[in-house]
Formats: C-alpha cells, structure tokens, sequence
C-alpha cells in the first residue's frame, strides 16, 4: 500500500499570506495525485486533481505542482474562506489513502 | 443538481450491525465507481470501499475487510454498506462518495461529489 505523509501537521497564517503545504507519497505515484479541502462540520471538496489540474469552480489562487513522491498545494492569497484542513490522497493505486490532514487556521 | 444523501446510521452496540444507504440524483449513477469514506471524530478522512459500475469489482480497506459489504442498486440509484461485528474504532461519520474517472494529460479518479456524512456510534 501506498501511504501518504503531510507537512506542516498544522499552520497559523494571516489573510493575504502566500500558504505552502506538502504532500509526500511513500513510492513514485506519478501525477496521480488529488487535493481536497474540508470545513468543520462539512464534507470534504476536491480542489485539484492529477497533481495541478483545478476543479471546476475552484478559486485561481489554489495550485498544485509536482510529480513523483513529492507535491506541493499553494494558496497564492489566503482568504477567510481558506481557513480550513487540507487533504491530499493518491488515485495512482487501491487503496487511494488520504494523507494525514494538514489544519490551516488564523494567525 | 448532482447530489448524495446518506441515511442510517446511528447508535449500535459492539458486535451489532448496521446498513447504511446513499441515495444519488441529478447524474447517471450507473456510469460511475461509488466509495464510502470515514472519518473519526476529530480524525483524518479513512478510504473504507469501492465498487465498480455494474457490482462486478469490490474493494475494502483491510481493516473492515470480511465484516463490511458495499453493494449498489443501479435501479434503485443507491449506494449500500453493510456493516457487521461493529467495533468501537468504527466510530465515525461514513460519507458517500463518487469515483469519478478524469482524463487529462493521464487518465485519473478522485472524489468529486460528497454526501454530508452519516454518524455511526459504536458503545456500549
């Protein structure tokens, strides 16, 4: 099985910072490779797939890059909206594990 | 509008069952891959299941493997997971979920559409 590791486990940032959190999968998953974000109270929402693709109606300032074993999803601007826990999880083999949760909160 | 809503779950002993539904609308629920996934209290999001379109292929998180059961009725559009010999570390809202396949530059799967989750309570 494929497991997959995030960092920071948590982060404090303020609303216009530039957000960085990483993904790291314990094989080469390619690009195969999807970001989710989850709201207390709320069902996740897929943000990005295949590693940099954005989900229909996902804000521009949501990215994502990399390939391999290491990822990487930018918030280019934080907004209130943003705050929030982030989720990677790889789609490249069964079972499709979820990272541990990265909590973006307010500075 | 695309849409997935769970139902049953609830409060049930160690070693008890539980069957929970996914009703589906707004798509053709018979063209797509459906999942369950759980999530603890105060925990990450745990992949628990998968089944193929037409039921042929099933796939389980090795830790539920021989108690639980996913099954679906296309003619129903709805989504299933049996849950038998319940324990306390099955506590945890079950979200439906769709496997959806994307093609890009690769041809990929995610979890594009959500239910809002039903609560399970395993306790005595």
């Amino acid at each position: 099985d494929i497991q997959m590791t995030q960092s920071p486990s948590s982060l404090s940032a303020s609303v216009g910072d530039r957000v960085t959190i990483t993904c790291r999968a314990s094989q080469s998953i390619s690009s195969y490779l999807n970001w989710y974000q989850q709201k207390p109270g709320k069902a996740p929402k897929l943000l990005i797939y295949a590693a940099s693709s954005l989900q229909s109606g996902v804000p521009s300032r949501f990215s994502g890059s990399g390939s391999g074993t290491d990822f990487t999803l930018t918030i280019s601007s934080l907004q209130p909206e943003d705050f929030a826990t982030y989720y990677c999880q790889q789609s490249y083999s069964t079972p499709p594990f979820f990272g541990p949760g990265t909590k973006v909160d307010i500075k | 509008e695309v849409q997935l809503v769970e139902s049953g779950g609830g409060l049930v002993q160690p070693g008890g069952s539980l069957r929970l539904s996914c009703a589906a609308s707004g798509f053709t629920f018979s063209s797509y891959w459906m999942s369950w996934v759980r999530q603890a209290p105060g925990k990450g999001l745990e992949w628990v299941a998968n089944i193929k379109q037409d039921g042929s292929e099933k796939y389980y998180v090795d830790s539920v493997k021989g108690r639980f059961t996913i099954s679906r009725d296309n003619a129903k559009n709805s989504l299933y997971l049996q849950m038998n010999s319940l324990r306390a570390e099955d506590t945890a809202v079950y979200y439906c979920a769709r496997w959806t396949m994307i093609v890009v530059v690769i041809t990929t799967y995610a979890f594009d559409i959500w239910g809002q989750g039903t609560m399970v309570t395993v306790s005595s």
